[in-house]
Formats: C-alpha cells, structure tokens, sequence
C-alpha cells in the first residue's frame, strides 16, 4: 500500500465482505509494526500493532500478519462495515522505537453498501 | 482522559506571519511528537522530545521552525515567517515510554499560508 504522488491506493470492498491491506515495509532492522486508521478530519488512530517477534496478532476483527522475509505487513478486516471506510497507515520502527514511528503513504479502504 | 489537545484546530494566516500550533499531550506519557502531514509526503515526523528534552529535530524542514516543550504539559512549534509551502496538517502525538509503543494523536490543525 504504497502511494505514488497525490493519488492513494484505493480498496473497494462490499460491507460485510473481508478486506485485506496490504503494506511494504523499507527497514530490514524494523522490530515494531503499528496500523492506523485516520478518518477524514481526523487524526490516527491506534487500530493493533506487532512486534517482530510474532508473525500474526488479532484483535476485534482485525489480524496483523507480518512476514519478515519479504518485509511485508497486512492488516486483515473481516465483515467490513460503513465506519471502517478509512485511510489505513502501516507504519515502522526500529532500535528499540526510541525515534518514534515512520509512516507508509496509506491505502484509501471504501466500504460499499 | 481528554487525549492529546491541539489548538488551533484550524488557522489561515498570511505569508511572513508567525504561527504558533500548541499541544497538550496525555497526563503521564513521556514523550512527545510533531508530525506534518501532507497529500504529497504523507505523515513526517519534524521532532520529538522524551521527557521535555528535544532528542531528534532532524525533520524540521528549516530554521523557520522551532518547537519547544517547556514542561511536561505543554508543547509549542512555532513557524516564523510562514510561507504557503507550510500549509498542511500537522500533529501532535505522546506515549507513555520512550520505546515501542503506540503513539496517541491530536486531531491536529489544519495550516492554510496564503
């Protein structure tokens, strides 16, 4: 989920249907993975996060996978409803998170009706 | 708890005119951020301080921006003069700790320089 320029990735899925995010993470060194979701006017906001330790977390409705090899991080929703249309930010950090967070560019989740 | 607080939500000022964005961070979480976000680069992190104490400015795009956090209640990013190029929405975010963990944000303000 890596944007280009002003456009954003966009996801269309149908309410009720599963949505999977996903995020390319730069930082080979990276030990902590954070998802956030930002609505409009809004700032993020903490959706679940995961250590480099762990490959998968879940918490309501959502799930983490993290998959070092390929630095790749998804955010799996499942039965999608109107409130998750969003923009979903995966963001990194590393050294033990003292620098604070870098962020990915989002992905722009719509939830059809 | 009330969460992070940032004032002004909204501010439109002029090219050359000093602006000043506050944030009152969490009670009890130790260290502080400054983001900027815009369409083009995102979410950039301009500074951050752990325990009142500037550690990185690395970010911060000029000497025209300056942040300060004179006590653990209060933090301040002032930009003097302002150009149009600094419009975008910039956050303020806290933690507990000074390691991995989630970050908390404002609602941050929207900065239009015309």
């Amino acid at each position: 989920g890596e944007s280009v320029g002003l456009h954003l990735p966009t996801l269309s899925v149908q309410e009720g249907d599963n949505s999977i995010i996903n995020c390319a993470y730069s930082n080979s060194a990276s030990d902590y993975f954070i998802w956030y979701k930002q609505e409009s006017g809004k700032g993020p906001q903490f959706i679940i996060d995961i250590r480099s330790n762990m490959d998968k977390r879940q918490g309501q409705r959502v799930t983490v996978l993290l998959n070092k090899t390929v630095k790749h991080l998804s955010l799996q929703i499942a039965a999608t409803q109107p409130g998750d249309s969003a923009v979903y930010f995966c963001a990194e950090s590393f050294g033990g998170g003292a620098d604070g967070l870098t962020f990915g560019k989002g992905t722009h989740l719509i939830i059809q009706p | 708890d009330a969460g992070v607080i940032q004032s002004p939500r909204h501010e439109v000022t002029e090219m050359g005119q000093e602006v000043t964005l506050r944030c009152k961070p969490i009670s009890g979480h130790n260290s502080l951020f400054w983001y900027r976000q815009t369409m083009m680069r995102g979410l950039e992190l301009l500074i951050y301080f752990n325990n009142n104490v500037p550690i990185d400015d690395s970010g911060m795009p000029e000497d025209r921006f300056s942040a300060k956090m004179p006590n653990a209640s209060f933090s301040t990013l002032k930009i003097q003069p302002s150009e149009p190029r600094d419009s975008a929405v910039y956050f303020c975010a806290s933690r507990t700790g000074t390691t991995n963990e989630k970050l908390f944000f404002g609602s941050g303000t929207q900065l239009s320089v015309l």
